[in-house]
């Protein structure tokens, strides 16, 4: 089974402070994405990885930046939390044959509140 | 971006009944995922289906790309299956991205 783990399940932060969400899957997966979830928005896609270093920008990229330094790892950097980044965030990773999409499985999720 | 439309928006079946599920798109999609979050918050893959027919135990799902649907059908339903079902659609031209439904709120009573 494919296992996407996330750091923290819940997590409270200061507005200004630097934020460090971390992404781990196990099933050398290509891509990794960050979604964020909203009452009423539903799910809306961040940032999403296709290898190592490559990254590009989903529906609502303002205010965060990602890492992919390794092929396992992706992280969400909130560079200055501000209350209207109050959400859960959800990781997802998935791998992909040439052509061919294969599903997309997600980790649990943080709830990161910013007071 | 492609929008994605899902209903009913919420559903309650007493337990042992089926349901169907509706999922249309605006536009050609390489990409058909279907998933279901559990009142823990959890989202699980049920589905990948860009076209055709699955089944997987109680659950199936077809999808006719032709006309921009996919349906999801629960049967013989349980508690268990109760928390938000969602679909979402990656289209041609960058079918990594996935565009998500609001989805269908399902509660199952004993």
């Amino acid at each position: 089974d494919v296992k996407v783990t996330q750091s923290s399940r819940y997590l409270v932060k200061r507005t200004g402070e630097k934020v460090f969400l971390e992404c781990v899957q196990d099933m050398d997966h290509e891509n990794m994405f960050w979604y964020r979830q909203d009452p009423g928005l539903g799910l809306r896609l961040i940032y999403f990885s296709y290898d190592v270093k490559m990254k590009e920008k989903g529906d609502i990229p303002e205010g965060y930046s990602v890492s992919r330094e390794k092929k396992e790892r992706f992280s969400l950097i909130l560079e200055s939390a501000s209350t209207n980044q109050t959400s859960m965030y959800l990781c997802a990773s998935s791998g992909h044959t040439t052509g061919v999409n294969q599903p997309q499985h997600f980790g649990d999720g943080t709830r990161l509140s910013i007071l | 971006g492609i929008q994605v439309e899902q209903s009913p928006p919420d559903l309650i079946l007493q337990e042992g009944a089926n349901s169907t599920l509706r999922c249309n798109f605006s536009d050609s999609v390489n990409n058909l995922q279907w998933f279901h979050q559990n009142p823990w918050g959890q989202l699980i893959n049920l589905f990948y289906i860009p076209s055709g027919t699955k089944q997987n135990g109680r659950l199936s799902a077809t999808t006719v790309a032709t006309e921009r649907y996919s349906l999801l059908y629960i049967s013989s339903s349980q508690t268990t299956d109760s928390g938000v079902y969602f679909c979402a659609v990656g289209p041609i031209s960058n079918d990594y991205k996935l565009s998500f439904g609001a989805g269908t709120t399902v509660t199952v009573r004993a």
